[in-house]
């Protein structure tokens, strides 16, 4: 099956830092990303969509200049977190769907990010 | 998407099979049942998906009701692995959206 890798899978980071999380397609070509957040005990939450080539799409209520998408290769995409602060401080986990008809969505890993 | 309704937990002996509802009474009638699930601090993982029919993969069965307004999906041999969130979405199928994500039913299985 198709594998969705996500690195790191833990930072730590300092208040008012930055963190970037890369979600990588290994073994097929994603042309859609998708981004989602997931805070202690409760369900994931749509972030953002990220398409190859073109600017991100985000859901209401998530500040785009504060976590910046970027979506340069078929195979990569990547969030920044710009100016961390403990409210971050989630499970952050990314999606891609691959280029066949079905467009089944393929999940990786997570990154839990803490934020000091 | 349809709006779906699902126990918050249930419990299923190990061995057993375990038996998940789902009710998705205002499902259109292009939209697929999916199931995923998510294993603690893990990402979630595809299980298995319909239309109208019932479908069996190795991982589970899924049972849709005929009027399509809910389903069921069935681990025939409960292992402790089995232990997750259960989530039911329902969606058109090969659309190009992020899921949307209820709370799930957290199945617990016994040893």
């Amino acid at each position: 099956g198709a594998v969705v890798s996500q690195h790191p899978s833990r930072v730590i980071c300092k208040s008012g830092t930055s963190v970037k999380i890369e979600c990588r397609s290994l073994d097929f070509q994603a042309t859609t990303m998708f981004w989602y957040r997931q805070f202690p005990k409760k369900s994931l939450m749509l972030m953002a969509t990220s398409n190859e080539g073109s600017k991100a799409t985000y859901e209401q209520g998530v500040e785009k200049d504060k976590f910046l998408i970027n979506h340069a290769s078929l195979t990569l995409s990547t969030l920044t977190v710009t100016s961390a602060h403990p409210e971050d401080s989630s499970f952050y986990i990314c999606s891609a769907i691959g280029t066949g008809g079905a467009n089944e969505q393929f999940f990786g890993p997570g990154t839990r990010l803490t934020v000091l | 998407d349809a709006k779906t309704t699902q126990p918050p937990s249930m419990d299923c002996a190990e061995g057993r099979a375990a038996n998940l509802p789902c009710n998705h009474s205002t499902i259109s009638g292009n939209e697929y049942v999916y199931w995923y699930r998510q294993i603690h601090s893990q990402g979630p993982q595809y299980i298995i998906h319909g239309l109208k029919n019932n479908e069996t993969n190795e991982m589970a069965s899924l049972i849709i009701t005929e009027d399509r307004k809910s389903s069921t999906l069935i681990l025939p041999h409960a292992t402790l692995r089995d232990t997750a969130v259960y989530y039911c979405i329902v969606r058109v199928e090969g659309g190009a959206d992020g899921l949307t994500f209820g709370k799930g039913t957290h199945l617990i299985i016994q040893p």
